[in-house]
C-alpha cells in the first residue's frame, strides 16, 4: 500500500520558536495532502488542505499565519508552526490522497509528529 | 457542516463481536470511511462505503444506509490486538476532505 512518512516523529521546543514538520508520500504522487491535529483522547481535526503549486485551504478557526503550509512538490508538504506556544502542543498528522485509486481512493496517514512546546 | 456521532467506548471479550454505529449529519456526502488508531499511532484505513450495503474485509465489515445517514463497523472474532480507537469519517461531495467522528475506544479483555 501507499506509504506516507513524517519527520520528525517528535519534537520538543521552547515557547516562541518555530517548528517545521515534513510530510512525504514515498511511493506515489499526491497533489493534495491534509494536515490534522489531534489532542489526547480526541478526534482528528482537519487544519488545512495542502495543494501542490497553490495556496493551502485552511479550516475555519485555523490561523494561516501561524500554521504555514508549503506544498512545493508532488511528494512533499511542510507545516511550520510559528511562534509556538504550549497550547500548540499536540499530535500533528498528515495524510495524502492516492488518486490512482479513483473513486475508491483513500487517504493514507503519516505516523504523526508529537509536538511539545515548553 | 458535518457532524458524526459514535459511542465513546465499548468493552468486549476475545472472540466476541462488536458493532460500532455511526450516524452523521452532513451538508454533502460522498462516502463513509472507517479508520483504526492504536494509542500513539497513526490512523490506518479499514473500510469504505460509497453505496448502501455491506463491505466485508476479513474479520471487519462495514455497512452503510444513505437514507438513514447511518453506518456501522462490525468487528468479528475479536482479538487483543483489536484494542484501539475506531473512527468513522465522512468524505465531502468534492471527495477530498474527511470529517472524523469522535472515535470509539474498543477495549478487548481476555
Amino acid at each position: 500500500g501507499a506509504v506516507v512518512s513524517q519527520h520528525p516523529s517528535w519534537v520538543i521546543c521552547k515557547s516562541g520558536t518555530s517548528v517545521k514538520i515534513e510530510c512525504r508520500s514515498l511511493d506515489f504522487q499526491a497533489t493534495t495532502m491534509f494536515w490534522y491535529r489531534q489532542f489526547p483522547k480526541q478526534s482528528l481535526m482537519l487544519m488545512a488542505t495542502s495543494n501542490e503549486g497553490s495556496k493551502a485551504t485552511y479550516e475555519q478557526g485555523v490561523e494561516k499565519d501561524k500554521f504555514l503550509i508549503n506544498h512545493a512538490s508532488l511528494t512533499l508538504s511542510t507545516l511550520t508552526v510559528t511562534s509556538a506556544h504550549p497550547e500548540d502542543s499536540s499530535f500533528y498528522i498528515c495524510s495524502a490522497r492516492d488518486v490512482r485509486q479513483g473513486v475508491t481512493d483513500t487517504q493514507y496517514f503519516g505516523p504523526g509528529t508529537r509536538l511539545t512546546v515548553l | 457542516g458535518q457532524s458524526l456521532e459514535q459511542p465513546s467506548e465499548v468493552t468486549a471479550v476475545e472472540g466476541a463481536i462488536v458493532q460500532i454505529n455511526c450516524t452523521y449529519q452532513t451538508s454533502g456526502f460522498y462516502g463513509l470511511s472507517w479508520y483504526q488508531q492504536h494509542d500513539g499511532g497513526a490512523p490506518t484505513f479499514l473500510s469504505y462505503n460509497a453505496l448502501d450495503g455491506l463491505e466485508e474485509t476479513g474479520r471487519f465489515s462495514s455497512f452503510l444506509s444513505r437514507s438513514d445517514s447511518y453506518g456501522y463497523l462490525l468487528l468479528q472474532e475479536l482479538q487483543m490486538k483489536d484494542s484501539a480507537s475506531y473512527f468513522c469519517a465522512v468524505r465531502d461531495t468534492g471527495g477530498n476532505k474527511l470529517t472524523f467522528g469522535g472515535g470509539t475506544r474498543v477495549l478487548v479483555k481476555p
